[in-house]
């Protein structure tokens, strides 16, 4: 039961350049979340996808677009990359949103954009 | 969203001393998680209080839930080395508008 899975654990990419990030779980869940994490600071919800079919910005959508391919992944997609979008972003899943359930994290992606 | 806030932001502590971190809202919490994240790792669930004046305990761990639901505590009693990391209270209640709090880091020197 791997949980959360996230890939490419590491990326550099140069300023406008694009990348998919990849994530899947494998508890079933309904909801899934993308965050960003930046050095000394909390977790900033970017986008998140209370169900299969269904995307929600969060607090920092902009630069970003998500899709919610099936029931399992959710990936999230920098168009052009802008050195301000350099973090580790982490995907999490839990059962239902709003209702308490805990978030399950992957182990993140750390980006660098040059 | 709805904002939590914690504090301290930083603490260190010798191996043996407690340590205690604050998670404040203005506004009543339907519940409040704690998660922790070591150095380098992704954050993991610790623990969800939902009622009033709640106290949950895990090992050296206690965690509290305001009478009023507007703050939540973390305490640790004679620290270890493994404790050292992150330490986030969380709201979860509506994805959009739920938010993490800035988190306290403990070190702890051996």
């Amino acid at each position: 039961n791997a949980g959360v899975t996230q890939t490419p654990k590491f990326q550099v990419l140069k300023t406008g350049q694009s990348m998919t990030l990849q994530c899947a779980q494998d508890m079933n869940h309904n909801s899934m979340y993308w965050y960003r994490q930046d050095p000394g600071m909390g977790l900033r919800l970017i986008y998140y996808s209370a169900s299969e079919g269904t995307t929600d910005k969060g607090e920092v959508p902009n630069g970003y677009n998500v899709s919610r391919l099936n029931k399992r992944e959710f990936s999230l997609r920098l168009e052009s990359a802008a050195p301000s979008q350099t973090s580790v972003y982490f995907c999490a899943s839990s059962d239902l949103t709003g209702d308490g359930s805990p978030l399950h994290f992957g182990n993140g992606t750390r980006l660098t954009v040059t | 969203g709805q904002q939590v806030m914690q504090i301290p932001q930083y603490q260190h502590v010798q191996e043996g001393e407690d340590f205690t971190t604050y998670c404040n809202s203005s506004t009543t919490l339907s519940n409040i998680q704690w998660y922790k994240q070591r150095p380098g790792g992704h954050p993991v669930f610790l623990i969800q209080l939902v009622k009033s004046g709640e106290v949950k305990k895990q090992k050296r761990l206690t965690f509290q839930f305001g009478e009023a639901k507007k703050n939540s505590s973390l305490h640790i009693t004679a620290t270890q080395t493994t404790d050292v990391g992150t330490y986030f209270c969380y709201n979860n209640t509506n994805a959009g508008k739920s938010t993490f709090g800035d988190g306290t880091t403990l070190t702890v020197k051996p």
